[in-house]
């Protein structure tokens, strides 16, 4: 169907350490994989998108790889900072965009 | 400028009160979308809405009930509220189907 998994749903990781978040799909037709970051108390924003015709991107200190053949998506964070602390939503766009369950990411000083 | 706004940031109310939530977007987007995000934090799609058309429609109970006067604006209108429709509901918008930017949310609270 048109759902996806997403782990891990919170994640601590030490100042300086690198983060991984997986998500998993279905639905072979989707062919858009965008990540959002949403502050406490703050709106989701977008932080990084894939297609389905690339197998990574990297902006600065994150990246996202593609495996479209095994339905899987990751995000790397490198060099976390407290700043990068938020709830990170993986999604896919199908018909519509479906949303992650959320990966909680505390980044401890 | 903000890029997509919505009103009131907070609502609330006792059950059984009908209220409204506004959205507004400048971006010139052609689509504008409601989410819900519950306590546990799950994004979900209410409705979607492509140059005033109702794209997506959601098993979302007919007590809410959106209404785009142009592409512009999506409103959100909800009858007889129940203590389960408390959340966060956020507004979006996108060109086409892509990065989708949201508003600030309304974070309604049915007593």
């Amino acid at each position: 169907g048109e759902n996806v998994e997403q782990h891990p749903s919170t994640l601590s990781v030490q100042e300086g350490d690198s983060a991984v978040i997986k998500c998993t799909y279905s639905d072979s037709a989707s062919n858009y994989f965008p990540w959002y970051k949403q502050e406490l108390g703050k709106r989701p924003q977008l932080i990084i998108d894939i297609r389905s015709n690339v197998g990574e991107k990297k902006d600065q200190r994150i990246a996202v790889t593609l495996n479209k053949t095994a339905k899987h998506f990751s995000l790397h964070i490198t060099e976390t900072q407290p700043e990068d602390s938020a709830v990170y939503f993986c999604a896919r766009e199908g018909e519509k965009l479906t949303f992650g369950t959320g990966t909680r990411l505390t980044i401890i000083p | 400028d903000t890029a997509v706004s919505q009103t009131p940031k907070y609502l609330v109310t006792q059950m059984g009160n009908d209220k409204s939530i506004k959205c507004e977007q400048n971006l010139g987007h052609d689509t504008m979308y409601w989410y819900k995000q519950d306590s546990k934090k799950f994004l979900k799609i209410m409705f979607s809405y492509n140059n005033k058309e109702l794209i997506i429609n959601e098993t979302v109970p007919n007590r809410f009930s959106p209404k785009s006067p142009d592409k512009a604006h999506l409103n959100l209108h909800i009858n007889s509220l129940e203590l389960g429709d408390s959340a966060v509901y956020f507004c979006a918008s996108s060109h086409s189907t892509y990065e989708q930017y949201f508003g600030p949310g309304t974070r309604l609270t049915v007593t």
